[in-house]
């Protein structure tokens, strides 16, 4: 079946370590999305990437890593350097078409301890 | 002002009501609008889509923009406990590469 990976679905972090977050899909899109969601603020864009070796900031890019050395591959690192990096963080992938539909996976909670 | 807003709720319903979710957007060149669904501790999913102004009917739901407001609305019929989600509006945007969303708004739907 195809469709996106996140792992770990819960993760536990403490204060001043990095963490890395994955994310796998298998439905051969180009286009791959990090986003953090919080209660009452719905989704903010953090990275995205359109095509392998590329990726951009979106609206919320301070203290987050990406890289996209694959085109399956979307890992996300959560650094120390990001304040309140408790939330749930999703992934998403597209074909990029105009209406350009977000295929979502099921999302990992990070909570730092 | 933010590009699409949207009131979080929660909004509880009993079961078989007309229920009745609404957007706002800020900007009049935005062509494309979509209503995706979120249950509890999952990704969301695409739920339907509109272009431009009108309706459009997908079973027990109907998407309606209203462009002339700049208001986006999701009906659902004969709502379902198993319609209890969060659902949120969104416009692609940003060269399509970008999708933006509202907050979303917690539907309840009690038996």
């Amino acid at each position: 079946d195809g469709g996106i990976t996140q792992s770990p679905k819960y993760l536990f972090r403490k204060e001043g370590q990095n963490v890395t977050l994955s994310c796998e899909q298998n439905l051969n899109h180009d286009a791959m999305y990090w986003y953090r969601q919080d209660p009452g603020q719905g989704l903010r864009l953090i990275y995205y990437s359109q095509i392998v070796n590329d990726f951009q900031k979106g609206d919320i890019a301070e203290g987050y890593s990406v890289s996209r050395e694959k085109k399956e591959s979307f890992p996300l690192t959560v650094t120390s350097a990001q304040k309140n990096p408790t939330a749930f963080y999703l992934c998403a992938s597209s074909m990029g078409t105009e209406l350009n539909e977000q295929f979502f996976g099921p999302g990992t909670r990070l909570t730092v301890l | 002002q933010k590009e699409v807003e949207q009131d979080p709720g929660p909004l509880s319903v009993p079961e078989g009501a007309i229920v009745s979710l609404n957007c706002t957007y800020s900007n009049s060149a935005f062509q494309y609008f979509m209503w995706y669904r979120q249950y509890s501790r999952k990704g969301p999913e695409l739920l339907m889509y509109t272009y431009s102004s009108g309706n459009k009917e997908d079973g027990r739901f109907t998407a309606q923009v209203d462009k002339s407001s700049k208001y986006i609305s999701l009906f659902i019929r004969d709502s379902q406990p198993s319609d209890s989600a969060t659902y949120l509006c969104a416009h692609p945007a940003g060269g399509y590469q970008k999708v933006t969303f509202g907050t979303g708004t917690k539907l309840q739907v009690i038996p």
